[in-house]
């Protein structure tokens, strides 16, 4: 089947300039989570959704960031007034009950440079 | 201190090597150990996935819980260039849909 999908794959932006980045988790997956990459720093959480439960936002790094996750599928990460710093890969991930292991499926990520 | 520490490397080993990769974690509250694969320009895939203390075989690769050392450990037997990537520690507190506590990676070329 489908796995977990991101667009844009790159995203070039100008600093102060909003961004969304685009998540679609495998179809029936209860939890959602996004992920950031940085070189050097390795995978950081940054915000979960597990069902109808309030989201865990407790990873992200400011304000500036917020994401959403509507009729508990496809989730959209914004990050507002975009700084060089937040340029990453950033990587979603989608998870339910499988062989125990409650495995979580990663995208491919979006690449985002911030000029 | 991060809670997961991941030495970087990179590791460049020939062909046919058995190669160890490892990590080290500061709470003693992780009970699910994961070891993930991740190519260039790819999402990270999962290799292997352990419950609390012990080994676990799948094919080439073994890998090692040592709780009491807060220490785990990846082996891949017989190594290929196919298996050049960075190798990503995972961990969590407890099962279920929760986020995972990740290693910095480790990145490895396999030189035919």
């Amino acid at each position: 089947g489908a796995g977990v999908s991101q667009s844009p794959s790159n995203k070039v932006t100008e600093k102060g300039k909003d961004v969304e980045l685009r998540c679609d988790p495998i179809s029936g997956h209860t939890a959602l989570y996004w992920y950031r990459q940085s070189l050097g720093q390795g995978l950081e959480f940054l915000i979960y959704f597990q069902g109808n439960s309030a989201p865990d936002k407790s990873g992200l790094p400011s304000d500036r960031f917020s994401a959403e996750r509507t009729g508990g599928s496809v989730s959209t990460l914004t990050i507002q007034r975009t700084q060089q710093e937040d340029s990453a890969v950033y990587l979603c991930a989608s998870s339910d009950r499988d062989r125990g292991s409650y495995e979580q499926y990663f995208g491919p990520g979006t690449r985002l440079t911030v000029t | 201190q991060k809670e997961v520490e991941q030495d970087p490397g990179p590791l460049s080993v020939p062909e046919g090597a058995i190669v160890s990769l490892n990590c080290t974690y500061s709470n003693s509250a992780f009970q699910y150990f994961m070891w993930y694969r991740q190519y260039s320009r790819k999402g990270p895939e999962l290799l292997m996935y352990t419950y609390s203390s012990g080994n676990k075989e799948d094919g080439r690769f073994t890998a090692q819980v040592d709780k009491s050392s807060k220490y785990i450990s990846l082996f891949i037997r017989d190594s290929q260039p196919s298996d050049s990537a960075t190798y990503l520690c995972a961990m969590r507190r407890i099962s279920g849909n929760t986020p995972l506590v990740f290693g910095k990676g480790t990145r490895l070329s396999v030189i035919a």
